[in-house]
C-alpha cells in the first residue's frame, strides 16, 4: 500500500525558513517523480514543485521560484521542500504527491497523495 | 483566478446525475493536454478520480465518468450518493506556464 507521510509544518514568521519532509513507503521511491502541492485555507489546489526519480530534474511554480528548493534522498525514501523567505501567502496545507512515472511530465497526474502538513506564516 | 474554470457549486438529489464543467483555453485543454479529476472529501487529502480524460483508477465506481472536447472537459456523477458530497478539482497542463500543472478552482457537490 502506497503511503506518504508529511511532516515539518509549523508557524513561522514572515521572512523565515522551514523544511518539509515526506516519508514514502509501499513503492519503489526512486522510480517515480514526486511533487509538492499546496492548498491555502478554504482555497483550491496549487502545484508548487516537482522532481524526477533521480532528483536530477526539478521544476517550480513561478510563485515559489528562487525561494523554495525541492530535493529527495532515495536512500531514505524521503522527499523534501526547503522553504525560504516565507510570505503570508505561503500559508497553506502542503501535500506531497506521487507521479505515475519516473520523469516529471507536466501533462500527467498525481496518483497518490499524503495527508498534508500545515504551514502558517504570520507575525 | 484559476487557469481552469469550474462552477463553484452543483447540487442534486440522491440518484440524480450531475455534471461539473472544466473550461480552459488554447494553451492547456485546447492544446490537447489531458484532463484529470480529483475528489476531496471534507477534511481529507485529494484522491485521484479520473485520469487521462476518461480513465478510472482501480476502485473508483463506474458512476464517475469523464470526457473532454475542445477547450473543455466534464465530470459526470450518475446515481448520486450521499458519500459523493465533496470538492472536485480538474487538473491539466498549461504550456504558457513553464512546466506547471494547473488546477480548476474546485466545485463543491452537495447532495440534497
Amino acid at each position: 500500500e502506497v503511503q506518504l507521510l508529511e511532516s515539518g509544518g509549523n508557524l513561522v514568521h514572515p521572512g523565515g525558513s522551514l523544511r518539509l519532509s515526506c516519508a514514502a513507503s509501499g513503492f519503489t521511491f526512486s522510480s517515480y517523480a514526486m511533487s509538492w502541492v499546496r492548498q491555502a485555507p478554504g482555497k483550491g489546489l496549487e502545484w508548487v514543485s516537482a522532481l524526477s526519480g533521480s532528483g536530477g530534474s526539478t521544476h517550480y511554480a513561478d510563485s515559489v521560484k528562487g525561494r523554495f528548493t525541492i530535493s529527495r534522498d532515495n536512500s531514505k525514501n524521503t522527499l523534501y521542500l526547503q522553504m525560504n523567505s516565507l510570505r503570508a501567502e505561503d500559508t497553506a496545507i502542503y501535500y506531497c504527491a506521487k507521479d505515475p512515472s519516473y520523469f516529471y511530465d507536466g501533462g500527467t497526474y498525481f496518483d497518490y497523495w499524503g495527508q498534508g502538513t500545515l504551514v502558517t506564516v504570520s507575525s | 483566478q484559476s487557469v481552469l474554470t469550474q462552477p463553484p457549486s452543483v447540487s442534486g438529489a440522491p440518484g440524480q446525475r450531475v455534471t461539473i464543467s472544466c473550461t480552459g483555453s488554447s494553451s492547456n485543454i485546447g492544446a490537447g493536454y489531458d484532463v484529470h479529476w480529483y475528489q476531496q472529501l471534507p477534511g481529507t487529502a485529494p484522491k485521484l478520480l479520473i485520469y487521462g480524460n476518461s480513465n478510472r483508477p482501480s476502485g473508483v465506481p463506474d458512476r464517475f465518468s469523464g470526457s473532454k472536447s475542445g477547450t473543455s472537459a466534464s465530470l459526470a456523477i450518475t446515481g448520486l450518493q450521499a458519500e459523493d458530497e465533496a470538492d472536485y478539482y480538474c487538473q491539466s497542463y498549461d504550456s504558457s506556464l513553464s512546466g506547471s500543472r494547473v488546477f480548476g478552482g474546485g466545485t463543491k457537490v452537495t447532495v440534497l
